[in-house]
């Protein structure tokens, strides 16, 4: 069954390092998405992408954050200056529709650790 | 806007007993509803989701949930816990005016099986 997959599954970093972490969606979908869930709390969504573009995003997804498709097969989520509070647990996620009317199939998860 | 509350923040059953877990959203459309499971270190799994069809929705392992447009409500049960569903579990709400758009995640309910 296909699935998505996520890399690398736990990446350590600097306070103020650049961290791309990568996700290569099921091949037929069309939608994309980042979520993170700090450690202990719910999960949160960050950004939604669709037809190479930013559908909607949250709050949290400032201007530290940005998100690329760069080839048919992979998405990437880019945070520029890494935080002590960026730490969390990133999910990427995808669906042939909108999230509306579709399920969305979530990867494995990066763990970020910024130290 | 949408949101979701997860009425139980934890849940402890016997093996073999019913599970019941509670899901309360608030949408300004028709929403659709989902239900996730997490186990520890792993990634989101879909158990069942509403998307407007049966208001009764079977998933995965014997889970259903029934969706009650007049309680808001879109409770979780199985009739028969097993020690290997011990996980925390996510109800999901879904509302867009497009197909572009997120999905909202309640707080989580952790369940704990007792043998």
């Amino acid at each position: 069954e296909p699935e998505v997959t996520q890399t690398p599954s736990h990446q350590v970093t600097q306070m103020g390092q650049e961290v791309i972490l990568r996700c290569v969606p099921i091949s037929n979908h069309l939608y994309f998405y980042w979520y993170r869930q700090i450690l202990g709390q719910k999960v949160e969504f960050l950004v939604s992408f669709y037809n190479n573009e930013i559908s909607e995003k949250s709050e949290i997804f400032d201007d530290q954050f940005s998100v690329e498709r760069p080839d048919g097969s992979n998405f990437t989520l880019k945070i520029r200056s890494t935080k002590l509070e960026d730490s969390a647990m990133y999910f990427c996620a995808s669906s042939i529709e909108g999230p509306h009317t579709d399920t969305q199939y979530f990867g494995p998860g990066t763990r970020l650790t910024v130290l | 806007a949408q949101s979701v509350t997860q009425l139980d923040s934890h849940v402890s059953v016997s093996e073999g007993t019913p599970v019941l877990l509670r899901c309360n959203y608030s949408s300004s459309y028709s929403p659709s509803l989902f239900w996730y499971v997490q186990h520890p270190n792993k990634g989101l799994q879909l158990l069942l989701k509403y998307t407007s069809a049966a208001t009764l929705v079977k998933g995965i392992n014997g889970f259903e949930a029934e969706f009650k447009k007049s309680e808001t409500s879109f409770h979780l049960t199985k009739p028969s816990a097993h020690m290997s569903d011990a996980a925390e579990y996510f109800c999901v709400v879904s509302i867009t005016l497009t197909n572009a758009g997120k999905s909202t995640f309640g707080d989580g309910t952790t369940l704990t099986v007792k043998p």
